[in-house]
């Protein structure tokens, strides 16, 4: 079983509707969650974290986290083209020395007008 | 506040050349990291270094992947001799404390390498 599972994609929402991107992970001690953006060509870029079981909410972003199930989950609301990306679930992992970040595949998201 | 520096942005090379490329972190940030990214997966981590000793290395081909970051600021990647598999984007992040749980790494604009 791979450490943290997302759909590659691509997700197609059109533009106006809520755009659902989802991640398993395997490891129970991991403790903070990352959702990353990467447009094509270019570097990961932090759109949001959460720690806590629950909902976060920073705009038109909402991360949800629920850790029994070991599954979290980014909403986007009005999705609009310029979301269109490659979205990179990050679980911070315990190791023996350090934490580390492991990440998914990601989500290709296809916003259409 | 400036970003994660990396250089330079693409290279070219033939197998059993070597490469090297170079970072430099966000100010004050102890933690520094290389990642290799291969198309269509997320990025992996090769080493992670706490100020300039190394943490984590597991994962990093020390065959032929070297990395050192002297004084604990700008760190350097090195790969002597390259093969095909080793192309992909390498990207550098820095984070402030490292190894906590709530510590948020943020990632220069990565080095893509081709080798031919």
């Amino acid at each position: 079983q791979k450490e943290v599972e997302q759909n590659s994609g691509p997700l197609s929402v059109p533009e106006g509707a809520i755009a659902s991107l989802n991640c398993t992970y395997s490891d129970r001690g991991s403790q903070s969650f990352f959702w990353y953006r990467q447009y094509s060509g270019k570097s990961p870029e932090l759109i949001m974290f959460i720690y806590s079981n629950g909902d976060k909410e920073d705009g038109r972003f909402t991360a949800q986290l629920n850790k029994a199930s070991q599954y979290v989950s980014l909403l986007i609301r009005d999705s609009q083209p310029s979301d269109s990306a490659t979205y990179l679930c990050a679980v911070n992992v315990p190791g023996y020395n350090t934490d580390k970040l492991i990440f998914g595949t990601g989500t290709r998201l296809q916003v259409f007008p | 506040e400036a970003g994660v520096a990396q250089s330079p942005r693409y290279k070219i090379i033939e197998k059993r050349q070597s490469v090297a490329f170079w970072c430099n972190p966000i100010s004050g940030h102890a933690t520094l990291y290389w990642y290799q990214q291969i198309l269509g997966q997320g990025p992996k981590l090769l080493i992670q270094f706490q100020n300039n000793g190394v943490v984590d290395d597991s994962q990093l081909p020390k065959d032929r992947f070297s990395a050192e970051r002297l004084k604990g600021v700008d760190s350097t990647l090195k790969i002597q001799p390259a093969k095909l598999e080793d192309s992909a984007v390498y990207l550098c992040a820095s984070s402030k404390a490292g190894g906590l749980h709530t510590d948020t790494q943020y990632f220069g604009p990565g080095t893509r390498l081709t080798v031919l």
